[in-house]
C-alpha cells in the first residue's frame, strides 16, 4: 500500500515570498492532517480535514496561512507571505478516521532566510 | 539513507573562548549550509560550503568532504553570539537539518 506522499521535499525562500505543500494521503483515508515542526520541538497540529470538511484549524495562522481539501482527497497548504519563523518541516498525515492511526509522510522541509 | 548529526546540543562558553560546533553527514552531499538562529526566530545564512574552508569575521568554517563532516568555529565569542547554530546537508533532491546547537556565551 503505498504512503503518505509529499511534495517538494524541500523548499528555500526569501522572506514575504510564497511557498505551497503538496499532500496525496493514503487512499481511502478520510481524515487528512497539516503539521508544522520547529527545529527541537514537537510536531503542531495546523489544521485537521474529514473528507472536504475542516475539523480543526484553531492553530492555523490564518492572517497568512490556508489550506484546502476540496475533493476530499489531496490537500495543499499555502504560506502567503511567508516570515522567517516558518522555516520548519510541514508533516501531513492521514488516517482512516478522527482518532485512528495516523500515517506521516516524509515532510517538506522550508527554510526561509 | 540521508542523515545529518550536529553535536553538542547545547553548548555554554565564557566570553572570548573558542567554540566549535560539529556536523556529520551520512552519505555524499552537494552543499552544506550553516545557520544562525536568534531568540525571537530569525534564521541567518553564515555560510554555505561544498569544500575547504570559508572565513568571515571571527567564524570559521571547514568542510571535509572525505570524512563527511563540517566544522563551524567562532574565536574570541561574545556574548552577542549566543543563538543556535543549525547545520543544514543538500543531498540529492533532499535537505537535512542538524538538530541545532544552542550556544550561550556568558561575558
Amino acid at each position: 500500500e503505498a504512503g503518505v506522499a509529499q511534495s517538494p521535499r524541500y523548499k528555500i525562500i526569501e522572506k514575504r515570498q510564497s511557498v505551497a505543500f503538496w499532500c496525496n494521503p493514503i487512499s481511502g483515508h478520510a481524515t487528512l492532517y497539516w503539521y508544522q515542526q520547529i527545529l527541537g520541538q514537537g510536531p503542531k497540529l495546523l489544521i485537521q480535514f474529514q473528507n472536504n470538511g475542516v475539523v480543526d484549524d484553531s492553530q492555523l495562522p490564518k492572517d497568512r496561512f490556508s489550506a484546502e481539501r476540496l475533493k476530499g482527497v489531496d490537500s495543499t497548504l499555502k504560506i502567503q507571505p511567508a516570515k522567517l519563523e516558518d522555516s520548519a518541516v510541514y508533516l501531513c498525515a492521514s488516517s482512516a478516521g478522527g482518532g485512528e492511526t495516523q500515517y506521516f509522510g516524509p515532510g517538506t522541509r522550508l527554510l526561509v532566510l | 539513507k540521508n542523515e545529518v548529526e550536529q553535536s553538542p546540543q547545547n553548548l555554554t562558553a565564557q566570553e572570548g573562548e573558542f567554540i566549535t560546533i560539529n556536523c556529520s553527514y551520512s552519505v555524499g552531499i552537494s552543499a552544506l549550509h550553516w545557520l544562525q538562529q536568534h531568540p525571537g526566530g530569525g534564521i541567518v545564512s553564515l555560510f554555505m560550503l561544498s569544500s575547504g574552508k570559508k572565513k568571515h569575521g571571527r567564524l570559521i568554517a571547514t568542510i571535509n568532504i572525505q570524512e563527511k563532516h563540517s566544522s563551524l568555529h567562532i574565536t574570541a565569542s561574545h556574548p552577542r553570539d549566543s543563538a543556535v547554530y543549525i547545520c543544514a546537508a543538500f543531498f540529492v533532491n533532499d535537505m537535512r537539518f542538524g538538530a541545532g546547537t544552542r550556544l550561550t556565551v556568558k561575558p
